[in-house]
């Protein structure tokens, strides 16, 4: 079964500090992967996608088959990251569904 | 606007009451999505249309519950006799299929109390 895991609830980290939110997927075929976030108060938004290989708000997150992995790192942690982040596959037949893991709350202390 | 919308906000309801929920999607979007999330886990997918046909439901998606999404635009989510297990975040997304991306865009979902 293709599967999600975000293994930490919550991740708290000084201003400054470097942040990497884990995950892991468990997949048939090739995946499409997706970092999304939920900032208090505001609907889910994307904040990246492995295809595009991009840095959005100092984020960035890389696909590593071998360890099925697409963590997702800042080097720099700052107050307004502080939000609920959830990473999520695609099922790229048919449908394009969202398996989505658990979600990690971030918590960036001055 | 031009996000998805979803109305209501907030419905509370009685245990076997009926309750029915709607999501505008982006105007172009043709691919709509019906997620669940209860607290502490991530949504769940419910149902899946593309333009107004029905492709898929989750296992998740008992009788109780029927969704359409008539002439492929708007869609409502019905859910009959209502149980307190009902009660979660039931949220709407929608893309475009054809994208290279696959992008889906999130409304900011109703969520459901049954007492």
């Amino acid at each position: 079964a293709q599967r999600v895991t975000q293994p930490e609830k919550l991740l708290s980290v000084f201003k400054g500090a470097p942040v990497e939110l884990k995950c892991n997927y468990s997949y048939s075929g090739s995946p499409e992967l997706f970092w999304y976030v939920q900032y208090s108060r505001q609907r889910l938004q994307l904040l990246l996608r492995h295809i595009s290989r991009e840095s959005i708000k100092g984020f960035t997150a890389d696909l590593n088959k071998g360890e099925t992995s697409f963590h997702l790192k800042k080097p720099f942690a700052q107050e307004e990251d502080s939000a609920m982040y959830y990473c999520a596959g695609a099922v790229t037949s048919g449908t394009y569904k969202y398996i989505f893991g658990t979600g990690t709350r971030l918590k960036v202390l001055a | 606007d031009t996000g998805v919308s979803q109305n209501p906000r907030h419905k509370i309801t009685k245990r076997g009451q009926n309750v029915t929920f709607r999501c505008d999607p982006i105007s172009e979007h043709n691919r709509l999505y019906w997620y669940r999330q209860t607290l502490g886990q991530g949504p769940e997918f419910l149902t899946y249309f593309q333009n107004e046909a029905q492709l898929e439901k989750s296992r998740l998606l008992s009788d109780r519950f029927s969704a359409e999404r008539p002439k492929g635009s708007f869609s409502t989510l019905e859910i009959q006799r209502t149980e307190q297990g009902d009660s979660a975040m039931y949220l709407c997304a929608s893309s475009f299929r054809g994208s290279l991306i696959n992008e889906q865009f999130f409304g900011p979902g109703t969520r459901l109390t049954v007492l």
